[in-house]
């Protein structure tokens, strides 16, 4: 099992510029998360997939959209990216449910928008 | 809205004493779970330890073991016999008991540094 996986892991963009950060699971997990980390904050949510064919969005969505392809897949795009962007965004996975189930974490993709 | 705070940016230990990060929260629910995870420079989150609201018994695991105040809002984790690879940024987080988001809501992390 590879558990979380994103691409890319390093990404650079010019200001203006779009782009997709992918993440897969392998857990067979019905909810998805995206998370962006600034430096001296913890992690945020920016949007989440409870299941296949739904979204939501989470504390920080603006500047971002999303798109649950399949249960395995939840990739985030930005659209036009800004400075303000640069940062280290993490892809998330749990089995949905009223009983308590662990997140798993992707490795993170740290991107820097010039 | 629950938000997590974390009052010690920065901690140092010598190697195998023991610290205290700190950690409380606020929230009007009664049922949640409350969470350690270590980020070391890999940037990998780790899960730590984990404690159930409703459970009055404070969570161990192994050297790590947390210290619960439901009535205070106060969830501090303590590492003893510290080591060299407890080095890393440890982050308190939050999360609604039941429901279909099953998000985090973490703190802005404290930074330990194990010494030799």
């Amino acid at each position: 099992n590879a558990g979380v996986t994103q691409t890319p892991k390093f990404q650079v963009l010019k200001t203006g510029q779009s782009m997709t950060l992918q993440c897969a699971q392998d857990m067979n997990h019905n909810s998805m998360y995206w998370y962006r980390q600034d430096p001296g904050m913890g992690l945020r949510l920016i949007y989440y997939s409870a299941s296949e064919g739904t979204t939501d969005k989470g504390e920080v969505p603006n500047g971002y959209n999303v798109s649950r392809l399949n249960k395995r897949e939840f990739s985030l795009r930005l659209e036009s990216a800004a400075p303000s962007q640069t940062s280290v965004y993490f892809c998330a996975s749990r089995e949905s449910g009223s009983s308590y189930n662990e997140q798993f974490f992707g490795p993170g993709t740290r991107l820097t928008v010039l | 809205a629950q938000t997590v705070t974390q009052s010690q940016p920065e901690m140092s230990v010598q190697e195998a004493e023991t610290v205290t990060l700190s950690c409380t929260y606020d929230t009007s629910e009664n049922n949640y779970y409350l969470f350690w995870y270590k980020q070391p420079p890999s940037r990998q989150m780790i899960l730590v330890i984990r404690q159930e609201a409703y459970k009055q018994q404070n969570a161990t695991e192994n050297r790590f073991s947390v210290n619960f105040q439901k009535a205070a809002k106060s969830f501090s984790l303590k590492i003893s016999d510290s080591q060299l690879g407890d080095t890393a940024m440890y982050f308190c987080a939050f999360m609604n008991y039941g429901g279909s988001q099953g998000n985090l809501i973490f703190g802005k992390g404290t930074k330990l540094s194990v010494k030799p």
